[in-house]
């Protein structure tokens, strides 16, 4: 069984930093690309980053890019999103995606408020 | 940018009717679209992939059609476990692009 699970969301204040990390297992992590895909609160879906399965190719929503950075440990089985400068509006629920959106782990909230 | 369009954004049904939902795009996508279901409190759901393949599991009253730009998603005979919010997605070129979802709702 597929499993994603997602940690590292928190309350965290405009400007700061937060990382995020996804733990894969029930699949062979490096034979996929990964994605994080957000929503917030009462709001749709919006994606914002993805990586291949050797990290050779690696793309940002506008509205992320120079501010979070994406990475994988595939010896870990895991995802990471590094994010900086964060912005009220980066408030969200998180999720880590596996493939082109097959499965999706649980999220984890990341909150930006002073 | 690849702008998905969905249609309606809300829809009130009754269980057993027939509901189609349409998504459009702005430019052409091939059969690169996947379709969603999400619950409250819940991670979106996997339903249709490539445009109108079944994922393993989904119940068959769910179907998927279109290519190009524009594709439905048609529910055969509505469940009382349906009733949540429709997402497309499409996948063929970054970045992935999401229509703004469509909640179905009990008549």
């Amino acid at each position: 069984e597929v499993q994603l699970v997602e940690s590292g969301g928190g309350l965290v204040q405009p400007g700061r930093s937060l990382r995020l990390s996804c733990a894969a297992s029930g699949f062979t992590f490096d034979d996929y690309a990964m994605h994080w895909v957000r929503q917030a609160p009462g709001k749709g879906l919006e994606w914002i980053s993805g990586i291949t399965w050797d990290s050779g190719s690696i793309d940002y929503a506008d509205s992320v890019k120079g501010r979070f950075t994406i990475s994988r440990d595939n010896a870990e089985n895991s995802l990471y999103l590094q994010m900086n400068s964060l912005r009220v509006e980066d408030t969200a629920l998180y999720y880590c995606v596996k493939g082109f959106g097959e499965d999706w782990g649980q999220g984890t909230l990341v909150t930006v408020s002073s | 940018d690849i702008q998905m369009t969905q249609s309606p954004s809300t829809l009130s049904a009754s269980v057993g009717d027939r509901v189609t939902i349409t998504c459009r795009a702005s430019q052409s996508i091939s059969s690169r679209l996947a379709w969603h279901q999400q619950k409250p409190g819940k991670a979106p759901k996997l339903l249709i992939y490539k445009a109108s393949s079944l994922e393993s599991g989904v119940p068959s009253r769910f179907s998927g059609s279109g290519s190009g730009t524009e594709f439905t998603l048609t529910i055969s005979s509505l469940q009382p476990d349906d009733f949540a919010t429709y997402y497309c997605q499409q996948y063929n070129s970054y970045p992935w692009t999401f229509g703004q979802g469509t909640k179905v709702e009990i008549k």
